[in-house]
């Protein structure tokens, strides 16, 4: 699976959409691009997933270049609740095979009032 | 509906000593997996299986073993602890299988092993 670049922490004013970015320049044609967060520790939570087109869900949106080298994952009104530490990761589905996923240490966002 | 549940939520081993953290699952998911987390670090992958009655190692499987004792239960064994398996456990599942595909995974709370 394609490694995944983001930076270490990022801050947001509650209300404001929260930006997170990620790199995948060596992302393959099957491989998507899926986000988990992980509030305090609990289990870390699904957000979102893609391939090449821009996804929205109740959670976030999802909006990957054309290249598909890079993604962000927008919070369009980020509450104190959004406080977590979320994952990019890129891996390929295959049918019938477990999903494994692989971590990095992904982006601390704190939303500060 | 419970998701994926784990117990114990915590436990505290001498050097030396066994345990046995559960999982169980009630979405009738194919696959499940064990990760740990040690601090400041991302989820690393232990062991997993893909279906019943087959298990595989991740990225960290030395010092435990695994059981897939049937479709929801998955057990992480730890047969001789160490102070460098101390860390959070994490157990996952998810479907993998039928259309639409669906391999977003779900995460139980936690076991917080400190061994000392």
């Amino acid at each position: 699976d394609a490694k995944t670049t983001q930076p270490p922490s990022m801050d947001c004013a509650e209300g404001r959409a929260a930006n997170l970015p990620c790199n995948h320049s060596t992302i393959s044609g099957n491989e998507y691009v899926y986000w988990y967060r992980q509030i305090h520790s609990q289990g870390p939570q699904y957000i979102i997933h893609g391939l090449k087109n821009n996804e929205t869900n109740e959670m976030a949106s999802l909006i990957i270049t054309e290249d598909r080298k890079s993604s962000t994952l927008i919070l369009p009104h980020a509450t104190l609740r959004d406080t977590a530490v979320y994952y990019c990761i890129v891996r390929a589905i295959n049918t019938g095979t477990a999903s494994k996923l692989t971590f990095g240490t992904g982006t601390r966002l704190q939303v500060t009032l | 509906n419970a998701g994926v549940t784990q117990t114990p939520k915590f436990q505290v081993l001498k050097t030396g000593q066994s345990m046995t953290l559960q999982c169980a699952q009630d979405m009738n998911h194919n696959s499940m997996y064990w990760y740990r987390q040690d601090p400041g670090m991302g989820l690393r992958l232990i062991y997993y299986s893909a279906s019943e009655g087959t298990t595989d190692k991740g990225e960290v499987p030395n010092g435990y073993n695994v059981s897939r004792l049937n479709k929801r239960e998955f057990s992480l064994r730890l047969e001789s602890a160490a102070p460098s398996q101390t860390s959070v456990y994490f157990c996952a599942s998810s479907r993998d299988r039928g259309l639409p595909m669906n391999t977003e995974a779900f995460f139980g709370q936690g076991t917080r092993l400190t061994v000392v």
